[in-house]
């Protein structure tokens, strides 16, 4: 089993509408997780860290954990064509901090 | 203030050849970490280091690639001999040590990539 698994999609969803991106990780030991955004030909970004349960909003984005279920998703409302990009979720695990990416979801955001 | 310098940015190279790819971290990181990135694999962490000693090389893909982190400004990807299938975007990304309410949690940012083809 992958660390941290993501639909590759990719995901599409009309302008104005709600993008929902899921990932799931198998170490329950992960301490920290993170959204990262990638557009084609960039190196990523980050969007938002989240390391408690429940929800972190950031003006359109919310980031959700879930620990017990061990799976982050990230929500973006008001879908705008420029968030088209790959969505590429991340944990930190062990004592030095690894980090681990999935393979990321690519969003097309549709005008 | 400076980002993660990487470089170099593009480079194309026989099979068989050396390649050698630097990186700069942000000033004050402890941690650095190289990545290499294709279609079909996604984002792979290869090696990471923390205070310039290398803590996990598991994901080095065999002994053809060496990294090495001489101080904490520098570091140094290797691939000797290098294949086609080594051609992939390469990433270093740095990261400071931050603690939040106990919890370690960091954020990394990522240099610009150095694009390697091998021909």
């Amino acid at each position: 089993q992958k660390e941290v698994e993501q639909n590759s999609g990719p995901l599409s969803v009309p302008e104005g509408a709600i993008a929902s991106l899921n990932c799931t990780y198998s170490d329950r030991g992960s301490q920290s997780f993170f959204w990262y955004r990638q557009y084609s030909g960039k190196s990523p970004e980050l969007i938002m860290f989240i390391y408690s349960n429940g929800d972190k909003e950031d003006g359109r984005f919310t980031a959700q954990l879930n620990k017990a279920s061990q799976y982050v998703s990230l929500l973006i409302r008001d879908s705008q064509p420029s968030d088209s990009a790959t969505y590429l979720c991340a944990l930190i695990s062990g004592g030095y901090q690894k980090v681990t990416f999935g393979t990321g979801t690519k969003l097309q955001v549709i005008p | 203030d400076a980002g993660v310098i990487q470089s170099p940015r593009h480079e194309v190279t026989e099979m068989g050849q050396e390649v050698t790819l630097r990186c700069k971290p942000i000033s004050g990181h402890n941690s650095l970490f190289w990545y290499r990135q294709t279609m079909m694999r996604g984002l792979e962490l290869l090696i990471y280091f923390n205070n310039n000693v290398p803590i996990d090389d598991s994901g080095m893909p065999e002994d053809r690639f060496s990294a090495k982190m001489p101080n904490a400004s520098f570091s140094t990807l290797k691939i000797q001999p290098s294949e086609p299938r080594d051609s992939a975007v390469y990433f270093c990304a740095s990261s400071p040590r931050v603690v939040l309410e106990g919890v370690s949690g960091n954020t990394i940012y990522f240099g610009e990539g150095s694009w390697l083809t091998v021909v």
